[in-house]
């Protein structure tokens, strides 16, 4: 499974947007970009998830670069309630697993 | 829809006792659930995938006789954390997976050995 890059944490003001960077440059034809946040002692939650093209749903947009080597995760205006530890992770869309792998993920604290 | 509980969400017990956590899908069919176990300030770690009717299939460095999964029915899988240590203090999430793509979690389960 290609390996993610995200940083450790990053800040953000309430209302503003946020964009959650990640790298997977051995992201392979087959492999899709995955979004999960888990905040403070829940289960991770799914927000997104794409293949090449830029993505959008209600809580985010999903934008990946031409080379699919890395995608930028952006919730458009940022609520304390989005607090939480962002997962970037990339595995096959179809195949004998489904599983998971969790990276370190990025601390997102949005400030008042 | 697509939700998962676990029971209990909170347990504390005594050092060589054995506890059983609980994991359902509530509104779909599970064909696949998988166990993590997270350390404080960790990221989730994947221990085992279990499918519905056959033996789960543990993640290299997990040991199975200590971590005895269940997957009776397509609803609900349990975790047996047999003679729990202080070391297995963590937090249990498990998930669930109604085909090959998407997956939902559970809520976790905060074990504290003492």
């Amino acid at each position: 499974d290609a390996k993610t890059t995200q940083p450790p944490s990053m800040d953000c003001a309430e209302g503003r947007a946020a964009n959650l960077p990640c790298n997977h440059s051995t992201i392979s034809g087959n492999e899709y970009v995955y979004w999960y946040r888990q905040i403070h002692s829940q289960g991770p939650q799914y927000i997104i998830h794409g293949l090449k093209n830029n993505e959008t749903n209600e809580m985010a947009s999903l934008i990946i670069t031409e080379d699919r080597k890395s995608s930028t995760l952006i919730l458009p205006h940022a609520t304390l309630r989005d607090t939480a530890v962002y997962y970037c992770i990339v595995r096959p869309r179809s195949g004998a697993t489904n599983k998971l792998i969790f990276g370190t993920g990025t601390l997102l604290a949005v400030q008042p | 829809g697509a939700v998962v509980s676990q029971h209990p969400s909170r347990v504390i017990c005594k050092s060589g006792t054995s506890v059983k956590i609980e994991c359902r899908s509530l509104d779909f069919q599970a064909t696949t659930m998988f166990w993590y176990r997270q350390f404080p300030k960790k990221s989730l770690m994947l221990m085992a995938t279990s499918n519905e009717g056959s033996k789960a299939t543990y993640e290299q460095g997990v040991e199975k006789d200590k971590f005895l999964i269940n997957h009776a029915s397509l609803t609900l899988s349990t975790l047996t954390v047999t003679s729990a240590h202080p070391e297995d203090s963590s937090f249990y999430i498990c998930s669930g997976a109604p085909g090959t793509y998407e997956q939902y979690f559970g809520p976790g389960t905060r074990l504290t050995v003492t």
